[in-house]
């Protein structure tokens, strides 16, 4: 069984301040995705990574897929309040058949 | 187009009673899953069809079973609730399995088994 931990579980920080969330394993990854979930909603998926070292942006947030396409990182730039929500990552197996999640980042913006 | 919906949205169940959770997808997609989330655990598997007449386990299966109807539909069955199974239940579609597709989630079912 592929294990995915993300760290911190839990974040609390000021608007304006920057973050990194981590997503790491021992398993090999075929893709890396990130998704953000609102309370009472489904995940929303947020960019996919594919190829290791690769680095994605999306407005204020970075993705990063580690080389060896074990871990990845997502980094927030000047935090808003609409931040706020449970950040999961979510690798691919290599048989592209399922993914497997995270144990999440629940993130705070405090304005 | 309403995407991935499922029902109920709630449901108080009674140890030992059974329940079927419903999932349909407009979008013509392949592959369908079915996940529970607990707190502070992310997302589990528990089963999920690749394509329109298979299905395979995932991480936690027991105790449940699954059915894919057709293309549009994936239910998920309780044959026997147990607390245990208190959790949130997220159903997903996405394009095909051959590749980083998107996964596209249902709202969810809160499941309560007193």
């Amino acid at each position: 069984t592929q294990l995915l931990e993300q760290s911190p579980q839990f974040l609390s920080i000021q608007e304006g301040e920057n973050l990194t969330v981590y997503c790491n394993s021992s398993s090999v990854f075929s893709s890396l995705q990130w998704y953000r979930q609102e309370p009472g909603e489904g995940p929303v998926l947020l960019v996919t990574v594919v190829t290791g070292g690769e680095v994605k942006k999306l407005k204020r947030l970075t993705f990063q897929f580690g080389d060896a396409r074990k871990d990845s990182s997502l980094h927030i730039t000047a935090a808003q309040p609409g931040d706020t929500g449970l950040y999961l990552c979510a690798g691919e197996d290599e048989n592209w058949e399922k993914l497997t999640f995270g144990t999440g980042t629940r993130l705070t913006i405090i304005p | 187009n309403a995407g991935v919906t499922q029902t109920p949205k709630f449901q108080v169940l009674k140890t030992g009673q059974s329940m079927t959770l419903q999932c349909a997808q407009d979008m013509n997609h392949n592959s369908m899953y079915w996940y529970r989330q607990d707190p502070g655990m992310g997302l589990r598997l528990i089963y999920y069809s690749a394509s329109e007449g298979t299905t395979d386990k995932g991480e936690v299966p027991n105790g449940y079973n699954v059915s894919r109807l057709n293309k549009r539909e994936f239910s998920l069955r309780l044959e026997s609730a147990a607390p245990s199974q208190t959790s949130v239940y997220f159903c997903a579609s996405r394009p095909g399995h051959n590749g980083p597709y998107e996964q596209y989630f249902g709202p969810g079912t809160r499941l309560t088994v007193t």
